[in-house]
């Protein structure tokens, strides 16, 4: 079985620096896709980067990035020019890449987030 | 507008009382899914389904049932409710391949008294 593993419950970042959120996991697979979703006070989970685990090069969403470690098996969150609204919980994800299966997402603990004015 | 809605957004009912949340999406996903949402535990996931008529049990399926007797809607339903069943539900669905994205609905708070 899958796990993920967010060891870190929350983090605080001054406005417009940036901030890296620590990810683990622990697989046997070899193909895989790892997420990070973001859970504003709103609830909404909305996705913020996806990461194939065959692709090599890092995945970039505007200020969002990731660095994709797989021998390590570790997959962190960069935010860059934090904002605002930037502060939610955020939630790294696993999931197998197999198809005609169970699409289940593994999720980790969670993260809050606060960024400081 | 592609979307994933859930009734009620909340609801407080008492141990015992059966009760139905509704997930309905408007995409032709083939997939969908039920997760629960509790402090330092994450999301884990319920049921989930593959298509009409296609269910199965997902990490945490006890006390739950669901159906899928169309594509679009995914009920879930508790049969008798516990306090061990407050919590918040989320309802994703996506293309029946594990390389789609799944998209979640709002999310359902339910507390048992």
């Amino acid at each position: 079985a899958q796990t993920v593993t967010q060891s870190q419950p929350e983090m605080s970042v001054q406005e417009a620096e940036t901030v890296t959120l620590s990810c683990t996991y622990d697989t046997s697979e070899n193909n895989y896709y790892l997420f990070w979703y973001k859970q504003p006070p709103s609830r909404q989970m909305i996705l913020v980067i996806r990461q194939e685990a065959y692709k090599q090069q890092n995945a970039t969403e505007n200020r969002f990035s990731v660095n994709f470690q797989k021998a390590a098996k570790s997959f962190s969150l960069k935010i860059s020019d934090s904002q605002l609204g930037d502060t939610a919980m955020y939630f790294c994800a696993f999931m197998n890449h197999y198809t005609g299966a169970n699409s289940k997402l593994t999720f980790g603990k969670g993260i809050t987030l606060s960024v400081r004015p | 507008e592609a979307q994933v809605t859930q009734n009620p957004r909340y609801l407080i009912t008492v141990t015992g009382k059966k009760l139905t949340v509704t997930c309905s999406q408007n995409m032709n996903h083939e997939y969908m899914s039920w997760y629960r949402q509790d402090p330092g535990l994450g999301l884990r996931q319920i049921y989930y389904s593959m298509n009409v008529e296609v269910t199965d049990k997902g990490d945490v399926p006890e006390g739950y049932k669901v159906s899928r007797k169309e594509k679009r809607n995914f009920p879930l339903i508790l049969e008798s409710p516990s306090p061990n069943q407050t919590s918040l539900y989320f309802c994703a669905s996506s293309w029946a391949q594990a390389s789609d994205t799944q998209y979640f609905g709002p999310g359902t708070r339910l507390t048992v008294l």
